[in-house]
């Protein structure tokens, strides 16, 4: 089975950085995927790893190490909308196909 | 960006009473959606992987004769909680893999939700 961990909750100033760590355990990792839900609403995409290493885009830095099983999601220049859940996501390769599986998500809250 | 339309977003009904939920790929077409499912405070839960064109695949646990699923189009993919009661309440969300993502790693793209509640 697949085992996703990030912390439950996390609070930050805005202005700030903050590190939302994920680690997993599964079988036929391909790939890793963050998301952002904020209440309500439905997931939106923030970035992807596959390989080891950093993934840069904006305000948003993704970082995975495959060895590890470990991923983190790095947040700049906190701004107060930031708050919100993040998901943590691996796909894993069934052989029928791929699949995604949710961590249970980090609730963000950002405060002046 | 890729857009997919869930509707309706909200359903008030009696128990016993069939729902119907569609989802759409709006500006790509998607062969494969699929159906989540998540409880308050808690993460989103796969039911099922529609594939156009052919049966689900459900997950462990989850009733196909309850929640049937058709995928009859590219764009295309509608959810029916048959005699829903109250235990059905739940936010459904679903999304759609594009086929041929431009970055490689074909991403999901979610609809909005539909909130069920059965009284």
């Amino acid at each position: 089975g697949q085992n996703i961990d990030q912390p439950t909750e996390m609070t930050a100033t805005e202005g700030a950085i903050v590190q939302i760590n994920c680690t997993y355990q599964t079988s036929g990792f391909n790939g890793l995927f963050w998301y952002q839900q904020h209440a309500g609403e439905a997931p939106t995409f923030l970035s992807y790893n596959v390989l080891d290493g950093l993934e840069e885009k904006g305000r948003f830095s993704s970082f995975l190490s495959r060895s590890k099983g470990y991923s983190y999601l790095l947040l700049k220049e906190l701004q107060m909308k930031d708050s919100a859940s993040y998901l943590c996501a691996v796909r894993v390769d069934t052989g029928g196909g791929n699949k995604l599986t949710f961590g249970t998500g980090t609730q963000l809250k950002v405060e002046l | 960006g890729a857009v997919v339309s869930q509707h309706p977003s909200r359903v008030i009904c009696k128990s016993g009473t069939s729902v119907k939920i569609e989802c759409r790929s709006l500006d790509f077409q998607a062969t494969t959606m699929f159906w989540y499912r998540q409880f308050p405070k808690q993460s989103l839960m796969l039911m099922a992987t529609s594939n156009e064109g052919s049966k689900a695949t459900y997950e462990q646990g989850v009733e196909k004769d309850k929640f049937l699923i058709n995928h009859a189009s590219l764009t295309l993919s509608t959810l029916t909680v048959t005699s829903a009661h109250p235990e059905d309440s739940s936010f459904y969300i679903c999304s759609a893999r594009e086929d041929a993502g431009g970055q490689g790693y074909q991403p999901q793209h979610f609809g909005d939700g539909t909130r069920l509640s059965i009284l």
